[in-house]
Order: structure tokens, then C-alpha cells, then sequence
């Protein structure tokens, strides 16, 4: 079975770091472009970063450039956001998206919250 | 950046209906435009990429239309299960973006 499963969310200060962590299963995931994706509560969806199939090229929203490091690594069928400076405003449920085009799978989510 | 504009931002609708959601994109984006269905609680689910194009499991009650900068998602005939939030999206250029979404309810 095809699946995406996100992990490494939890409660950090402003100001703390937090590594997202995406295990992909069931498919050729060195073959795919993927992407972030997070959904603040009670509001919609925002694209957060991506990365091409080998990770040699990124990008990223502006709202979290030079904060957020989006990388993968495919012997471990594995796709990372690391999140730096973190900000109340980053409090979100993360998603990790395989794009063959458009967003064809997601993953369930994993919960950040950004708070003192 | 290329901003997405969906209306309404609610709609209410009985089981039989026929909705239309429409999406507007700031510049043209040619046909590179995918719909999806959130549930609360739920990753976002694909119903509709490239415009027109369902997803492979999709009732056929959903289609989709446009290009350039204006496109449309269509419920022909509403069931208990189509109540959900529907998103469209672009993805034309390296920077992805969504619509604000539309909430279908009852």
C-alpha cells in the first residue's frame, strides 16, 4: 500500500527548531517530487516548500525562507523539513504531498505548535 | 506571486443539488489548476488536476472547466458525502499556492 507518514511534530518555544520527518512506503519514492504543505487551525492551506526528485532543487514560500531547510533522502525513502527560528504564527499540522502532478497522496499530518 | 481566489467562501446546498465553485487565479496559469476535498480532521483528498482531469476513483458527479485564470469545480447532483471544504490550487510556477477554500455545507 501506498502511504505517507509524518512525524516529529510537538511543542516548541519561539525561537526553537524542529525536524519533520515524512516516511514514504509502497512506491518509488526517488522518483517523485514532494512537498510541505501546512494548515493552520481553523483556517486553509498554504504551501510550504519542495523539493525535485533528487533533492538538487528546492523552494520555498517567503513566508518560512531562510528559516525552514526542506532535503530528502532517498536510500531511506525519507523527506525532512527542518524548521528553524520557529514562530507562533508557524503553529500549524504539517503535511508531507507527493506531486507526479498535483498532489496526488498525502500524508495524516503532524502537529507543531509554536508557544512559550 | 501568483494569488488564487476561490467564491463563494460558503455555500449552502441540499443533497440533489448541482453547486458550482468557481476559482480565479491573478495571472494565467494555462490548465496547470487541481481541486481537492478536505474533511475535518483529514489530509486533503485530489478529485480533479489539470483543469479537467478527474482522479482515478472519482465519482464522475465532479468536473471541472477553465483556463487562463478562470476555472470552475461542479457537484452535478450533491450526495451526504460531498459536504466537505474544496480547494483549488495552482501549480504553474516553482511557488504553488491555494485558494482560501470554499465550505459546502448544508
Amino acid at each position: 500500500e501506498e502511504q505517507l507518514v509524518e512525524s516529529g511534530g510537538g511543542l516548541v518555544k519561539p525561537g526553537g527548531s524542529l525536524r519533520l520527518s515524512c516516511a514514504a512506503s509502497g512506491f518509488t519514492f526517488s522518483s517523485y517530487w514532494m512537498h510541505w504543505v501546512r494548515q493552520a487551525p481553523g483556517k486553509g492551506l498554504v504551501w510550504v516548500s519542495r523539493t525535485n526528485s533528487d533533492g538538487s532543487s528546492t523552494s520555498y514560500a517567503d513566508s518560512v525562507k531562510g528559516r525552514f531547510t526542506i532535503s530528502r533522502d532517498n536510500a531511506k525513502n525519507t523527506l525532512y523539513l527542518q524548521m528553524d527560528s520557529l514562530r507562533a504564527e508557524d503553529t500549524a499540522v504539517y503535511y508531507c504531498a507527493r506531486e507526479p502532478e498535483a498532489f496526488d497522496m498525502w500524508g495524516q499530518g503532524t502537529m507543531v505548535t509554536v508557544s512559550s | 506571486d501568483i494569488q488564487m481566489t476561490q467564491s463563494p467562501s460558503t455555500l449552502s446546498a441540499s443533497v440533489g443539488d448541482r453547486v458550482t465553485i468557481t476559482c480565479r487565479a491573478s495571472q494565467s496559469i494555462g490548465v496547470w489548476l487541481a481541486w481537492y476535498q478536505q474533511k475535518p480532521g483529514k489530509a486533503p483528498k485530489l478529485l480533479i488536476y489539470k483543469a479537467s482531469t478527474l482522479e482515478t476513483g472519482v465519482p464522475s458527479r465532479f468536473s471541472g472547466s477553465g483556463s487562463g485564470t478562470e476555472f470552475t469545480l461542479t457537484i452535478s447532483s450533491l450526495q451526504p458525502d460531498d459536504f466537505a471544504t474544496y480547494y483549488c490550487q495552482q501549480y504553474h510556477i516553482n511557488v504553488y499556492s491555494f485558494g482560501q477554500g470554499t465550505k459546502l455545507e448544508i
